[in-house]
Order: structure tokens, then C-alpha cells, then sequence
């Protein structure tokens, strides 16, 4: 069974850094790009940032280019966003997800950021 | 950049009754890459559809994809109680890579 479970949530101040987390199991993590997604609360999806199998394709939207770092370890089956310059409308729920084909078939639960002073 | 806009925004209907969604994008999209999720509260969204018209693992016949170019319609022949939730189309392709449609929030009347 596909399990994505996201972790590293919590509150930050304007300006402050946060590093999410995702652990992924029961599939061969190594093989397949992913990627974040959030959703401020009560708001539609937003694609945040993708990375390929290998690391070596790297893409995020234009809302967090240049303040997010997305990358993953494969021999720890996991993936990473590092979060700085953090701002009030980077509330969210995130979302990691694997991607096959354009579709987002596989979600985590999602982890909780809360921006605020 | 392509925009999603799904209307109506919120469709109140009767268990029983037919449901039809659309999405409109703002420049031509591949068939191959358009999808349909569901979200519950509290819930990540579940993949439905793929490939505009191609039900995922696990989705009931009664729900159905169509459309081509830029008009995409999700139709659920007969409502059932948990089919009540929000629905996004998504597409991916274009700069940027995927985007979301704003939702249309599908409740019981």
C-alpha cells in the first residue's frame, strides 16, 4: 500500500523558516517524481514545486521561487521542502504527492503551516 | 499560464439527481492531462478521472469524463450520499507545470 506521511508543520513568523518532510513507502520511491501541493484554509489546490526521480529537473511556482527548496533522498524514501522568507499567505495545508502521467494519484494527509506574527 | 475556471462555483442537487461540472481553460489543453479530483473535509483530494475521460482505481461507473481542447465536463449519473464534496479539475503541461481549477463545491439540496 502506497503511504505518504508528511511531517514538519507548525507555526512560523514572517520572515522565518520551516522544513517539510515527507517519508514515502510501498512503492519504489527512486522511480517516481513528486511533488508539493498546498491549500490555504478554505481555498483551492495549488501546485507548489516538482522534482524528477533523480533530482535533476527541478520546477515551482512563480508564488514561491526563489524562498522554497524542494529535493529528496532516495535511499531514505524521502522529500523535502525547505520553506524560507515564509509569508502570511504561505498558510497552508501541504501536501506532498507522487505524480504519474500528469496526475496526482498519490496524496499524504497533508502537514499544517501557519504563518503569523 | 492556462487557467482553470470551473462553474457553477456550488451545484445544490438531490441525491438521485444527475451532476454535471465544468471546466473551462484558457488556452487549449491536451486531453492526455486533464483530471478530475474529489475532496471530503478534512480529506486530500482522491484522483477520479485522468486523461479527461478514464476512470482511476476504485472510482464507481457513475461517475464519467469528457471534453476535448478547452471544455471538460465531470457528470455523475446518480448522486449517491458521499458523492457530495468538492471537485477540481487539474491540468499539466504548461507554465505553470500543473494548475488547479477554483472548485466546484457540490452539496445537497
Amino acid at each position: 500500500e502506497v503511504q505518504l506521511v508528511e511531517s514538519g508543520g507548525g507555526s512560523a513568523q514572517p520572515g522565518g523558516s520551516l522544513r517539510l518532510s515527507c517519508a514515502a513507502s510501498g512503492f519504489t520511491f527512486s522511480s517516481y517524481s513528486m511533488n508539493w501541493v498546498r491549500q490555504a484554509p478554505g481555498k483551492g489546490l495549488e501546485w507548489v514545486s516538482y522534482i524528477s526521480s533523480s533530482s535533476t529537473t527541478i520546477y515551482y511556482a512563480d508564488s514561491v521561487k526563489g524562498r522554497f527548496t524542494i529535493s529528496r533522498d532516495n535511499a531514505k524514501n524521502s522529500l523535502y521542502l525547505q520553506m524560507n522568507s515564509l509569508r502570511d499567505e504561505d498558510t497552508a495545508v501541504y501536501y506532498c504527492a507522487e505524480a504519474y502521467g500528469g496526475n496526482f494519484e498519490y496524496w499524504g494527509q497533508g502537514t499544517l503551516v501557519t504563518v503569523s506574527s | 499560464e492556462i487557467v482553470l475556471t470551473q462553474s457553477p462555483g456550488t451545484l445544490s442537487l438531490s441525491p438521485g439527481e444527475r451532476a454535471t461540472l465544468s471546466c473551462r481553460a484558457s488556452q487549449s489543453v491536451s486531453s492526455s492531462y486533464l483530471a478530475w479530483y474529489q475532496q471530503k473535509p478534512g480529506q486530500a483530494p482522491r484522483l477520479l478521472i485522468y486523461g479527461a475521460s478514464s476512470r482511476a482505481t476504485g472510482t464507481p461507473d457513475r461517475f464519467s469524463g469528457s471534453g476535448s481542447g478547452t471544455d471538460f465536463t465531470l457528470t455523475i449519473s446518480r448522486l449517491e450520499p458521499e458523492d457530495f464534496a468538492v471537485y477540481y479539475c487539474q491540468q499539466y503541461g504548461s507554465s505553470p507545470m500543473y494548475t488547479f481549477g477554483q472548485g466546484t463545491k457540490l452539496e445537497i439540496k
